[in-house]
């Protein structure tokens, strides 16, 4: 069975530092997402893609984030300066068809520690 | 700010108990509600997308009901497994973003 996969499983950077997580969704999927669970809190919704370009955004979602497919395989979530409070695991999720009450296929999560 | 609660925060059952959780979502702009399983250290794998008023789904033990008028879903486990130890994670959408509750965490003890 297909499944999204993310990598690294777990990154160590000093604040101020530029990462970049990788997800390679399920090939047929349109809709692809980030969300991130800081330790403690609740799961939420960074971002969402489609069609090569953002289709919604959030708060947190600021300048020092930016997401890209540049293969139609990868999709990549890069912070660029890093800060403590970025600590947190990172999801990628992707959906299959147009439609707004489709699952959503999460991948294992990407754990952020910054320093 | 969309506010989706879910209770109790924790559960601990023995095997074979059957158990509930209820997940609180704004009765306003609904389109859909989610609930996922997520073990630690793996994806969270979905269970349901609930639609409609008055929607029952069920796989396999098990189950879980929908009221968008008052703004709740309930999850139900038939007969606790070990297995079925993980977070129960629900998500509310009113468009292709989904906003989670803080999940109940279960524990079955053999």
């Amino acid at each position: 069975e297909p499944e999204v996969t993310q990598t690294p499983s777990h990154q160590v950077t000093q604040m101020g530092q530029e990462v970049i997580l990788r997800c390679v969704p399920i090939s047929n999927h349109l809709y692809f997402y980030w969300y991130r669970q800081i330790l403690g809190q609740k799961v939420e919704f960074l971002v969402s893609f489609y069609n090569n370009e953002i289709s919604e955004k959030s708060e947190i979602f600021d300048d020092q984030f930016s997401v890209e497919r540049p293969d139609g395989s990868n999709f990549t979530l890069k912070i660029r300066s890093t800060k403590l409070e970025d600590s947190a695991m990172y999801f990628c999720a992707g959906e299959g068809t147009s439609g707004r009450a489709q699952e959503q296929f999460f991948g294992p999560g990407t754990r952020l520690t910054v320093l | 700010i969309l506010n989706v609660e879910q209770s109790p925060q924790s559960l601990h059952v023995q095997e074979g108990d059957s158990t509930n959780f209820t997940c609180s979502f704004p009765s306003s702009n609904f389109y859909a509600l989610h609930w996922y399983r997520w073990e630690t250290a793996k994806s969270p794998e979905a269970l349901f997308v609930m639609t409609l008023n008055g929607d029952e789904k069920k796989k396999g033990r098990i189950s879980a009901t929908l009221n968008t008028k008052e703004g709740y879903s309930y999850l139900y486990i038939k007969g606790s497994q070990p297995e079925d130890s993980a977070t129960y994670l629900c998500a509310f959408s009113a468009g292709n973003m989904l906003t989670f509750g803080g999940g109940t965490r279960l524990m079955v003890k053999p």
